[in-house]
């Protein structure tokens, strides 16, 4: 079975400044990588995915994420973070063969100050 | 290009009541439909799922169901709703190795 973890359940950081979000995954087979963001009462929007190639993945909105297979994490970053950032982010895994479901983390609120 | 659309957007029902939340996909055909839970501050419960017509597994056992009488039709239901199934419901579609697509939700309030 598949599971995903979240590091940190809330991030605060100041407007411009740098922004990691941590996520390591378990997994027995190959899966693929995903990280979405959740703005207030709405579903939850595709930010990237790794499926395979290069580890470093560009996403919408200036994120990008870095597959490490050894480290089994795929951490998302962002240089310069803005007020319109904040929302809640979720890591997420599918397997490769035969997944139907996809595995998520219980998420991270990121909270940008101005 | 394809949509999803779910509704109601809210819904505020009282304790025992029935419920019906329906999601429909436009733009592809044989998706993977899902419907997700998700608790206040909490992170995405699946509750079903189905890869094609009147086939549904269910995730977790509650007095939800489940139903896909179209291909691209896909609703959840209940016969007596309980506090405990307040939450923010979200359907959502797939195909092959593409990423989940989202509507953007129900919330419901049992009351």
């Amino acid at each position: 079975a598949q599971s995903v973890t979240q590091l940190d359940s809330q991030v605060p950081v100041f407007e411009e400044a740098p922004v990691e979000l941590r996520c390591n995954y378990s997994s027995s087979v190959s899966v693929y990588l995903f990280w979405y963001v959740q703005y207030p009462n709405q579903g939850l929007q595709l930010l990237l995915k790794y499926l395979s190639g290069s580890t470093l993945v560009k996403g919408i909105n200036g994120f990008e994420a870095e597959f490490n297979k050894s480290q089994t994490s795929f951490h998302l970053r962002k240089p310069s973070v803005h007020i319109s950032d904040t929302a809640e982010y979720f890591c997420a895994v599918k397997k490769v063969t035969g997944g139907f479901k996809t595995i998520f983390g219980a998420g991270t609120r990121l909270f940008v100050k101005a | 290009s394809q949509t999803i659309h779910q509704w109601p957007a809210t819904l505020v029902q009282p304790v025992g009541s029935p419920l019906s939340l329906e999601c429909t996909v436009e733009g592809t055909s044989n998706p993977n439909l899902y419907w997700y839970r998700q608790a206040a501050g909490r992170g995405l419960q699946l509750l079903f799922y189905s890869v094609g017509i009147g086939q549904i597994s269910s995730e977790v056992p509650q007095n939800l169901s489940a139903s896909r009488p179209q291909d691209r039709q896909f609703i959840l239901s209940s016969k007596k709703l309980l506090l405990s199934d307040s939450g923010f419901y979200l359907c959502a579609w797939e195909r092959d190795t593409s990423p989940l697509h989202f509507g953007n939700g129900t919330r419901l309030t049992v009351t």
